[in-house]
């Protein structure tokens, strides 16, 4: 079993398009983040929700928003995609309580945008 | 707010020397953890090591140990004997209440 799981993989798509990415822990952890990691390797921090509540929103702009139905998943709907929205999104999630827990990270969803 | 800092872009070693990647880091958090988390082409992301604020021992895994020096709020990854399967990005992660923040990254590249 996957302990978390984003789909899709990949994800090729036009500028103006709106598209989701989906993300799903079985680990029972309270706390999901979305990162963006750009062209040059650097992991920006979007978004973390504990217990379905949004606790960071890191100037994102508001094309992204993300959505925790449950606290086992969080995904994020994109609008108006841009070509510099192109970049590979993870998916990570943490127990949220216990400090010295690592996260644990989704295979990432590469977003190219044409 | 947290901010960490990882200084070289890029770093190249000879196979089995040892290489030292540097980190620092900004909070005013008394408890946290820090990380070092190391991303090969597959993209996956691995946890290499964890070091508790609150403990003096530096941790060591193997080959991979760190130097934290909580008062100049620095954590560097020391890589043993480095071995070619060691590149990769390595990222150095600060991890307080609710929220999870990483460097820039280092690129290590090991040559035969």
């Amino acid at each position: 079993d996957t302990a978390v799981s984003q789909t899709p993989k990949y994800l090729v798509t036009q500028m103006g398009n709106d598209k989701s990415i989906k993300c799903e822990q079985n680990l029972g952890h309270d706390t999901m983040y979305w990162y963006k990691q750009d062209s040059k390797k650097f992991l920006k921090i979007m978004f973390s929700y504990n217990n379905k509540e949004l606790i960071i929103n890191e100037t994102v702009p508001n094309r992204f928003s993300p959505k925790s139905p449950d606290k086992a998943h969080l995904n994020l709907h994109i609008n108006s995609l841009e070509l510099g929205d192109s970049a590979v999104y993870f998916c990570a999630s943490t127990p949220g309580d216990r400090l010295n827990t690592e996260a644990f990270f989704g295979q990432g969803t590469r977003l190219t945008v044409v | 707010a947290q901010t960490v800092t990882q200084s070289q872009p890029e770093m190249s070693v000879q196979e089995a020397e040892t290489v030292t990647l540097s980190c620092t880091y900004d909070t005013s958090e008394s408890d946290y953890y820090l990380f070092w988390y190391k991303q090969p082409p597959s993209r996956q992301m691995i946890l290499v090591i964890r070091q508790e604020a609150y403990k003096q021992q530096n941790a060591t895994e193997n080959r991979f140990s760190v130097n934290f020096q909580k008062a100049a709020k620095s954590f560097s990854l020391k890589i043993s004997d480095s071995q070619l399967g060691d590149a990769a990005m390595y990222f150095c992660a600060f991890q307080g209440a609710q929220k999870l923040v990483f460097g820039q990254g280092t690129r290590l590249t090991i040559n035969p």
